[in-house]
């Protein structure tokens, strides 16, 4: 089983739509959970950082924390074309990151 | 404001040949830098990460090195390609210590391929 889980996808929503993005984990230490946005040919870029359980909103994003199950979300309310990209996951116990392979969301108009 | 730069952006190479990618960061002191290989539909791999000058792990067994001649420079080299080399490689930087040590900037990415 690898330490971080994520469904590669493509998921395709239309504008307007209610987008959730998910990944488990089975790594109890890990405490710091991140989710990065990556443009086709481009690096990542952080999006959302969060520590231990909970939610954390920012805009239309909004990131949810569940460590009892081992699961966090990343929500976008009023998708738009331009959020069309790869959605990483990631998250420590210790410095370094532990990466998910990345969910592709296609925004159609 | 910190900035991170790399190159070059993309390369091809023939099979054999060696591979030199540069990073830079600057508007910061003391970053821990990372290079990390991303292949279609496998991920971010961690290569190599540094805490300090002359200061280098690696975190997969391969035909590729890094250096880091100076705090705020990275480098990424291979002495002989090999086609499994290619792949789309990201160096990162992040602070030292506290709660945002995870929180890694990227740069645009190396996009090379071995023929």
């Amino acid at each position: 089983q690898k330490e971080v889980e994520q469904d590669p996808g493509p998921l395709s929503v239309p504008e307007g739509a209610i987008v959730s993005l998910n990944c488990t984990y089975s790594n109890s230490a890990f405490q710091y959970f991140m989710w990065y946005r990556q443009y086709s040919r481009k690096g990542p870029e952080l999006l959302m950082y969060t520590y231990s359980s909970g939610n954390k909103e920012d805009g239309r994003f909004t990131a949810q924390v569940d460590k009892s199950s081992k699961y966090i979300s990343l929500f976008i309310r009023d998708s738009q074309p331009s959020d069309s990209a790869t959605y990483l996951c990631a998250m420590r116990g210790s410095y370094i990151p532990t990466f998910g392979r990345g969910t592709s969301l296609i925004v159609h108009p | 404001s910190q900035t991170i730069h790399q190159w070059p952006a993309t390369l091809v190479q023939p099979v054999g040949s060696p591979l030199s990618l540069e990073c830079t960061v600057e508007g910061t002191s003391n970053p821990n830098l990372y290079w990390y290989r991303q292949a279609a539909g496998r991920g971010l791999q961690l290569l190599f990460y540094s805490v300090g000058i002359g200061q280098i792990s690696s975190e997969v067994p391969q035909n590729l090195s890094a250096s880091r001649p100076q705090d705020r420079q990275f480098i990424l080299s291979s002495k002989k390609l090999l086609l499994s080399d290619s792949g789309f490689y990201l160096c990162a930087w992040s602070v030292v210590g506290g709660p945002s040590t995870g929180e890694l900037f990227f740069g645009e990415g190396s996009r090379l391929t071995v023929l």
